[in-house]
């Protein structure tokens, strides 16, 4: 059964801070992997995703993949309170049409 | 970009009734959509996969007569909740894949309380 495991949190940081979030999945048939914000009460925002292995930069994020680790990681750099959220991590067998697996989520608590 | 438009986004129903969820997607054909299901503090649940002119395919567990999806055209598919009770009570996600390949986009999400 594919499963994808995140930290449940509470991960709080200062304002300004770096806030590391980590994820792990255990098909390794898994292709592509996504990092969604999700505020409470409101569905999913897709923050970035991710495919190759190495890093991959998008203004404040980063995005890490290691296939060999089955590990997949989110930096925000500079955080600002505005990023407290939760931070689902999930995975697809490709691009397109395959369904995605989402972990439980990390709830972020940026302190002012 | 391609929009999924959710309706309603909040609904309160009694116990024995049913609702109807409809997820239209606005600038784009949506051959196929997925339906979350998340309780609180918990993750998306799939649910189903819709894919327009054919059956739903329901994950396991997911009671294929209590929610009825239809995906009759290329930009609507619909969730119904039927004989709703209270532990149906979630918040209910439309998903349909978009348009640049790896772009997943989501409906704004119908809470649903069944009282």
């Amino acid at each position: 059964q594919k499963e994808v495991e995140q930290n449940s949190g509470p991960l709080s940081v200062p304002e300004g801070a770096i806030a590391s979030l980590n994820c792990t999945y255990s098909d390794r048939g898994s292709q592509s992997f996504f990092w969604y914000r999700q505020y409470s009460g409101k569905s999913p925002e897709l923050i970035m995703f991710i495919y190759s292995n190495g890093d991959k930069e998008d203004g404040r994020f980063t995005a890490q993949l290691n296939k060999a680790s089955q590990y997949v990681s989110l930096l925000i750099r500079d955080s600002q309170p505005s990023d407290s959220a939760t931070y689902l991590c999930a995975s697809s067998s490709g691009a397109g049409s395959y369904q995605l697996t989402f972990g439980k989520g990390t709830k972020l608590s940026v302190i002012p | 970009g391609a929009v999924v438009s959710q309706h309603p986004s909040r609904v309160i129903c009694k116990s024995g009734t049913s609702v109807k969820i409809e997820c239209r997607s606005l600038d784009f054909q949506a051959t196929t959509m997925f339906w979350y299901r998340q309780f609180p503090k918990q993750s998306l649940m799939l649910m189903a996969t819709s894919n327009e002119g054919s059956k739903a395919t329901y994950e396991q567990g997911v009671e294929k007569d209590k929610f009825l999806i239809n995906h009759a055209s290329l930009t609507l598919s619909t969730l119904t909740v039927t004989s709703a009770h209270p532990e149906d009570s979630s918040f209910y996600i439309c998903s349909a894949p978009g348009t640049s390949g790896y772009g997943y986009t989501f409906g704004s999400g119908t809470r649903l309380t069944v009282v």
